[in-house]
């Protein structure tokens, strides 16, 4: 399976909202309900911070959401803050206990 | 807490081996799903392999499928990683995640710290 494709970057200031796209196939993205997205700072291991397309676990801030249109899924962050900067991914359920992650996404708060 | 601890990460030489540990805490290892995914130089995350429960079913991505072997130890509370015939482009962090599964939702989760593999003579 081919990875999800991302945007290398996006930036947004400190209080405004961004949107990292997430594309994929009608054999992943598009089947399944099964999108989540993880934010990873430097030298740290991924957080999970959406998971079945739209669900935020506990703890979770709630200037990240989730969505899904067709075979293109979407994070949202509002409110922008510096703590936000980091490296954003994409997952998928792919089929048959596989999984397909995206490219990754850098985040910089101007 | 939980915490994933991974360890073996190591310098071989392509076409090597290398065995790698995933010491896990602080939640119910043994009725967890398990699962290895890596970070390469410049390119995204990337699928390894998962294990169900009882370490009797096991996938595989299509990179590593027929060179790499997931088990694991519950009595330990142990993730390993068996990777056989490395290649340069194994090069990567390796970190081992819970799979999460609630009902039919599945999710990665709890990920370690990671452990660097490098694959180079």
């Amino acid at each position: 399976q081919s990875a999800l494709t991302q945007p290398a970057s996006v930036s947004g200031s400190p209080g405004q909202s961004v949107t990292i796209s997430c594309s994929g196939t009608s054999s992943d993205v598009g089947k399944y309900n099964l999108v989540s997205w993880y934010q990873q700072h430097p030298g740290k291991g991924p957080k999970v911070i959406i998971h079945e397309v739209t669900k935020r676990p506990s703890g979770v801030s709630n200037r990240f959401s989730g969505s899904k249109s067709g075979n293109m899924a979407s994070l949202t962050i509002s409110g922008l803050q510096a703590e936000d900067e980091a490296d954003y991914y994409c997952c998928a359920h792919a089929g048959s206990y596989s999984w397909v992650f995206g490219g990754g996404t850098k985040l910089t708060v101007l | 807490e939980v915490q994933l601890v991974e360890s073996g990460g190591a310098l071989v030489q392509p076409g090597g081996s290398l065995r790698l540990s995933c010491a896990a805490s602080g939640i119910g290892f043994s009725n967890s799903w398990m699962a290895w995914v890596r970070l390469a130089p410049g390119r995204g995350l990337d699928w390894v392999a998962s294990v169900n429960q009882d370490g009797g079913a096991t996938y595989y991505g299509a990179s590593v499928r027929g060179r790499f072997a997931v088990s694991r130890d519950n009595a330990k509370n142990s993730l390993f990683l068996q990777m056989n015939s490395l290649r340069a482009e194994d090069t990567a962090v390796y970190y081992c995640a819970f799979l999460i599964t609630e009902g039919s939702n599945w999710y990665f989760d709890y990920w370690g710290q990671g452990t660097l593999v490098t694959v180079s003579s």
